[in-house]
Parts: structure tokens; sequence; C-alpha cells
């Protein structure tokens, strides 16, 4: 039973696009949602993360949007870039250091 | 300040053996989680370690264990392995603060 549900499992956009990756979760008590990116042969990497408390939070070109009464949450890739091209997780667990759900994942491919 | 160290990179074991994975935290992190990465599951949450104590565990079988050491370190043992055992095995580690850091992970095939 998947807690976390993630779409597209694939995107391809162009330099300079927008990357919209969505997920949605199930149990009202998840209280951290972060973001992670993938590079193969690596291990994910933290990129952003945000509590349901705030609806909105932006580093750099990364943005998460926060919907507490859907259940929702996306991640926003502005100004997408050839090095953004990875697979990138969206999880939620209970706290910052509890136990990680993850969503299935999303290759992204950005073309020059 | 160097970052999750798990040893080896990559392991090739024959099925009905054992094998120990291990992780080296970030300075300070307390925090021990483990994650087996497959493309068909994905990523699935193992076990994690506070304080040398598992606090939380994931479901997979009893041949799947861990343990920490005073230090934070932690390793994991897979016994009696399996084909479907082969995967990615990721160690992360946090303080609480700021979330989970993990590391480049260990390629364990089974053959």
């Amino acid at each position: 039973q998947q807690q976390v549900k993630q779409s597209p499992q694939s995107l391809i956009v162009q330099k300079g696009g927008i990357s919209i990756i969505n997920c949605a979760y199930e149990n009202t008590a998840f209280d951290y949602f972060p973001w992670y990116q993938q590079f193969p042969g690596k291990g994910p990497a933290l990129l952003i993360a945000i509590r349901p408390d705030v609806s909105e939070k932006k580093e750099g070109r990364f943005t998460i949007s926060f919907n507490k009464s859907a259940k929702q949450f996306s991640l926003h890739i502005m100004d997408s870039q050839p090095g953004d091209s990875a697979t990138y997780f969206c999880a939620a667990s209970m706290d910052s250091w509890g136990k990680l759900q993850f969503g299935a994942g999303t290759q992204v491919v950005v073309t020059p | 300040k160097a970052g999750v160290t798990q040893t080896p990179r990559y392991l090739i074991k024959t099925r009905g053996q054992q094998v120990t994975l291990s992780c080296s935290p970030i300075s300070g992190h307390r925090s021990v989680s483990w994650y087996q990465q497959t493309p068909g599951q994905g990523l699935q949450f193992l076990f994690e370690y506070f304080s040398e104590t598992q606090r939380n565990k994931g479901n997979f079988p009893g041949r799947f264990s861990g343990r920490q050491f005073s230090n934070s370190r932690s390793e994991m043992n897979v016994s009696t392995l399996e084909l479907g055992d082969s995967a990615l095995y990721l160690c992360a580690s946090s303080s609480g603060q700021s979330g989970y850091t993990f590391g480049s992970g260990t390629r364990l095939t089974v053959v």
C-alpha cells in the first residue's frame, strides 16, 4: 500500500521551462514533506522540505507548493537546466528524522 | 564536513551467503536509517537507529537486521541471501534539525 503517490513517472522539458511534479498522501499524521534529487550512481540528495503549516516554500529555482486540505504537494523547478536531469522523489514522514515514505519517483529530462 | 560514508560500494554474493554493510554517519548525527532501492519497489524503509536503539522497523523479513554502535556508526546484515535481495542499500543520517542526508549506497548483487 503506497502511502505517497507521485506523478508523472517521467517528464521531458525544454531548457528554460518549468518542471512540475505532484504528490498526494493519505496519512494526516505526516508532518514533514521533503523532496530528494537523485543522479545515477548516487544516493538521494535533499533538495527542499516543507511542513504543513506553510503553503509554499522557495529555495532558488525550486518551489514546494503544499495544499493541506487536498493532501497534496508539488515541486516546481523553474528555468529548468540540463543539469537538473535526474530522478526526483517526494517523501513524507511524521517528523524530520522519522521513517520516510517515498513516492515512486519522477525521471526528469531537460533537453538543451 | 564529511558526508555519509558507506562501504563497500559494490558487492557480489552468492545465494545463501550472508553480507554485512557498513555506514558512517555525518559527525554529530545520532539517527541512522537504512533503505533498500530497487527498480520495481522503489525506496523502501528497512530500519532506523537512534543512540544504539532501533526505533523503527520496516516490513522486511527477519533475515534483515542492523545495529548501531556507540559512535553512531551502523551496520546492516542480511543472512541467507536471495536473488531478490539484489538492490542498492542506502544509509542516511540526521541530527533531527535538517532532515536526512544519504550516502551513495552499497550496490549488492546476489548471483
